[in-house]
């Protein structure tokens, strides 16, 4: 049971290349989600899943893309990256039990766009 | 914009001192979390709150959630070096749907031996 993995560890870009950010989770969960970690600025939801097929933007989604096609898998694409961009990027899968929302994250993704 | 208020943002102590940190909101909350998260690392749950008033230990970290259900404290006693961290706390605002959680910024604990 590896819980919620993410691919690539650490990744630089140049301004202008895109790339898709891998995340995948084995507990089943409906609901995933994306976020940005920034200095000072806590985590910003980027963009959401509820099920396969469904999405939807968080807080801070311009700039990326998302899609849902099975349970276990929620790619985030850059489409065409900026140095606002650089960040780390946490996938989390989602478990509501009793009104309660808890997280469980991946390890992150480091991102620099140069 | 729902906003999420931690204190201190920094905290530097002694192994063996006692700390309490701060998570305040204007608004009421329907459950709070607290995530404590390491370098390299993405958080990690703590502990979930949904009663007012409520108060839950896990080991030396005792966690209460305010009467009115606007504000939380982690309170570690005797501190070691492996409590060292960001500690964040998260919340779904009344009101908001299940899934929306908002983040605080943290609060950045590091223990000396």
């Amino acid at each position: 049971n590896a819980g919620v993995t993410q691919t690539p560890k650490f990744q630089v870009l140049k301004t202008g290349q895109s790339m898709t950010l891998q995340c995948a989770q084995d507990m089943n969960h409906e609901y995933m989600s994306w976020y940005r970690q920034d200095p000072g600025m806590g985590l910003r939801l980027i963009h959401y899943s509820v099920g396969a097929g469904i999405t939807d933007q968080g807080e801070v989604p311009n700039g990326y893309n998302v899609s849902r096609s099975t349970t276990e898998d929620f790619p985030l694409r850059l489409l065409s990256a900026a140095p606002s961009q650089t960040s780390v990027y946490f996938c989390a899968s989602v478990t509501l039990v009793a009104g309660r929302n808890e997280q469980f994250f991946g390890p992150g993704t480091r991102l620099t766009v140069l | 914009t729902q906003l999420l208020e931690q204190s201190p943002q920094f905290l530097s102590i002694q192994e063996g001192e006692n700390l309490t940190v701060y998570c305040n909101s204007s608004s009421v909350f329907s459950s709070l979390q607290w995530y404590r998260q390491e370098p390299g690392e993405g958080p990690v749950l703590l502990v979930t709150v949904v009663t007012g008033g409520e108060v839950k230990k896990l080991k030396r970290l005792t966690f209460q959630f305010g009467d009115a259900r606007k504000d939380s404290s982690l309170h570690i006693t005797a501190a070691q070096p492996g409590d060292t961290g960001l500690y964040l706390c998260a919340g779904t605002y009344s009101g908001a749907g299940s899934y929306q959680l908002t983040f605080g910024k943290g609060t950045k604990l590091s223990v000396i031996p």
